[in-house]
């Protein structure tokens, strides 16, 4: 059968736009949630977090957006760079235990 | 700034041999973590460790893989023998506490062949 994975979501954005990666979580009781940014060969990379108390959060060109009525996470980055080409991963956390990782959607910045 | 130091960075080996890779947590991190990761696909994890003890192991294939963290510091995960799906990348990563955000390693990226 076809492999999901291999058919990573992408979104290719031209430089100097504003990207917004979207996420839809499983867990209602998820009450801590991590954006994470992979690029090429390296592990992932801790971008910002939000709690379920927040709606929204931001940080240096990057903002996080949390509707947990419809169980959604969205990572809004202004003005792409180039260096933000990368494998973007929504983590969900619930009662301190462990982050489980969404499926990932690759970033493509154009020039 | 304090980092996850993974070896090897890659690591080839041929199915039915053994191999081992290893972690070493930021300084007083007592929750360590390691994750495979399939070329595509999100991280999922294998093993978890509060200090020496695992946490969680529900998801580590116990027929071929072993993970130790005998000090409570640095950790080995061990897979043998190996088997041509078992190439992916392997993540460490440590948190202060659980339920803390990660800092993950580079990975060692294993290829069975």
């Amino acid at each position: 059968g076809e492999s999901v994975g291999l058919h990573l979501p992408t979104l290719s954005v031209q430089e100097g736009d504003n990207s917004i990666i979207n996420c839809a979580y499983s867990n209602s009781a998820s009450d801590y949630f991590i954006w994470y940014k992979q690029e090429s060969g390296k592990g992932p990379q801790f971008i910002i977090d939000i709690r379920s108390n927040m709606d929204k959060r931001q940080g240096q060109r990057v903002t996080v957006l949390l509707n947990k009525t419809v169980k959604h996470l969205s990572l809004q980055i202004a003005a792409t760079q180039p260096g933000d080409s990368a494998v973007y991963f929504c983590a969900e956390c619930a009662y301190g235990q462990n982050f489980v990782f969404g499926p990932g959607t690759r970033l493509s910045v154009l020039p | 700034e304090a980092e996850v130091a993974q070896s090897p960075r890659y690591k080839i080996t041929e199915k039915s041999q053994a191999v081992a890779f290893w972690c070493d947590p930021i300084s007083g991190h007592a929750t360590l973590y390691w994750y495979r990761q399939i070329l595509g696909q999100g991280p999922e994890l294998l093993v978890q460790f509060q200090d020496e003890s695992v946490v969680d192991d529900s998801q580590l294939p116990k027929d071929r893989f072993s993970a130790e963290r005998l000090k409570g510091v640095d950790s080995t995960l061990k897979i043998q023998p190996a088997e041509l799906g078992d190439s992916a990348m392997y993540l460490c990563a440590s948190s202060f506490l659980q339920g803390d955000g990660y800092t993950f390693g580079s990975g060692t990226r294993l290829t069975v062949v």
